[in-house]
């Protein structure tokens, strides 16, 4: 089946710092990425919609300096932290659908922030 | 808005025990998915159920939908220890502009 594979899992960063979380998309092509946070024992909270060879859809409240999130291929999608803070720890998430609108989302695995 | 509303917020069983939770939503749909997470872990797609289908079953898994109640409900069987984790509905409109997911429901399965 469709995977996505997402890297770092962990994380640990110290304040000021940016991070670099990829995600790739394996045995399809994602023309559409979206990125969501989690925090614990809460549901996930989109953030972006990445989109390759276009900016991303950011949602309110979302800083797009903060978070800046590059499709520059049909399998990649990055999302950096930028000059990361202690209330940027997270659970970051990644997916993509495989067969376009409507299908099954595919997930990454998550990468556990932590900013020192 | 393509959220989703799971209920209950908890639900603790014994094992081989059936559980269900269910899910709503608010505006036309073409399909509704469930998804489970594992503590620490990305969604697994579970089941896809399309707006022309009232049921659905894959595995231990049966899935109805009424899109007069705007309402979903998924029922596991003979339930395991493996089942424990969260479970969330996503509702798909013809697009994913707004891909949301509700608070999910969080099942834990007693051995």
């Amino acid at each position: 089946g469709a995977v996505v594979s997402q890297h770092p899992s962990r994380v640990i960063c110290k304040s000021g710092t940016s991070v670099k979380i990829e995600c790739r998309s394996l045995d399809f092509q994602a023309t559409t990425m979206f990125w969501y946070r989690q925090f614990p024992k809460q549901s996930l909270m989109l953030m972006a919609t990445s989109n390759e060879g276009s900016k991303a859809t950011y949602e309110q409240g979302v800083e797009k300096d903060k978070f800046l999130i590059n499709h520059a291929s049909l399998t990649l999608s990055t999302l950096t932290v930028t000059s990361a803070h202690p209330e940027d720890s997270s659970f970051y998430i990644c997916s993509a659908p495989d067969r376009g609108i409507d299908s099954p989302l595919h997930f990454g695995n998550g990468t556990r922030l932590t900013v020192t | 808005s393509q959220q989703g509303e799971e209920d209950p917020q908890a639900l603790s069983i014994q094992e081989g025990e059936n559980a269900t939770m269910n899910c709503s939503y608010k505006t036309s749909i073409n399909n509704l998915q469930w998804y489970r997470q594992n503590s620490g872990r990305g969604l697994v797609h579970l089941i896809l159920i399309r707006s022309n289908e009232r049921e659905k079953h894959s595995g231990r898994l049966r899935v109805t939908l009424d899109t007069s109640k705007k309402s979903s409900s998924l029922l596991i069987t003979a339930s395991r220890a493996a089942d424990t984790a969260s479970y969330f509905c996503l509702s798909g409109s013809g697009g994913y502009q707004k891909v949301t997911f509700g608070t999910g429901t969080k099942l834990q399965v007693i051995p």
